[in-house]
């Protein structure tokens, strides 16, 4: 079973900062928080990793809380092609596979 | 990043038959996965396809009805069983690669049963 749960869908302005929470209050001290999206017809995209610190890459921004219960993915200039659904999930490094839970479903408006 | 590639891109097939999905990776590879896509759904893991040895699979999945083989470091197949409707789905190939701390996706096989 997943072990996050995140908003089911969320609205975002083209241009705007779109900010998706998830919750992983039983994560493990081994576990990392990662985050893909899926683009309708696409297979699952990577985005973004974190352990503990708040990481930033050329796609998005992760914004870990200090207890790692939970997350943010920050996209900081929502496009209309960010419409996505967004997966957020705990694993333990080490080729555990990834355990989708149902995500939350962004429509960047124009 | 990596470049998977999965064969055939969709199919549509009878009630009764079988279909085997085809998975290449570009990339020097530790990990390949399965994994099935019913319609509006998430990704559900069906499979750990181990090189030279059986599938790992999940609960729920059994090998008689999708078999698995992975006879290198690079290649697996997925073959879908004695089909009915409810097997309809996108079938997603998935691949943990050497260098990288994440799985990359093939772009999926969307299979129809009639």
């Amino acid at each position: 079973d997943a072990k996050t749960t995140q908003p089911t869908s969320m609205d975002c302005a083209e241009g705007r900062a779109a900010n998706l929470p998830c919750n992983h209050s039983t994560i493990s001290g081994n576990e990392y928080v990662y985050w893909y999206r899926q683009i309708h017809s696409q297979g699952p995209q990577y985005i973004i990793h974190g352990l503990k610190n708040n990481e930033t890459n050329e796609m998005a921004s992760l914004i870990i809380t200090e207890d790692r219960k939970s997350s943010t993915l920050i996209l900081p200039h929502a496009t209309l092609r960010d419409t996505a659904v967004y997966y957020c999930i705990v694993r333990a490094i080490n080729n555990t596979p990834l355990v989708f839970g149902k995500g939350t479903r962004l429509s960047v408006i124009a | 990043s990596a470049v998977i590639s999965q064969k055939p891109s969709r199919d549509i097939c009878q009630r009764g038959t079988s279909l085997t999905i085809q998975c290449q990776v570009d990339s020097q590879v530790t990990m390949m996965f399965w994994y099935r896509q019913q319609p509006g759904q998430s990704l559900t893991l069906i499979a750990t396809a181990n090189q030279g040895s059986e599938a790992t699979y999940e609960s729920g999945f059994v090998i008689d009805k999708f078999p698995i083989s992975r006879p290198n470091l690079t290649f697996s197949t997925l073959t879908v069983s004695n089909m009915s409707p409810e097997d309809s789905s996108i079938y997603l190939c998935s691949a943990e690669i050497d260098q990288y701390n994440e799985q990359f996706f093939g772009p999926g096989t969307r299979l129809t049963v009639l």
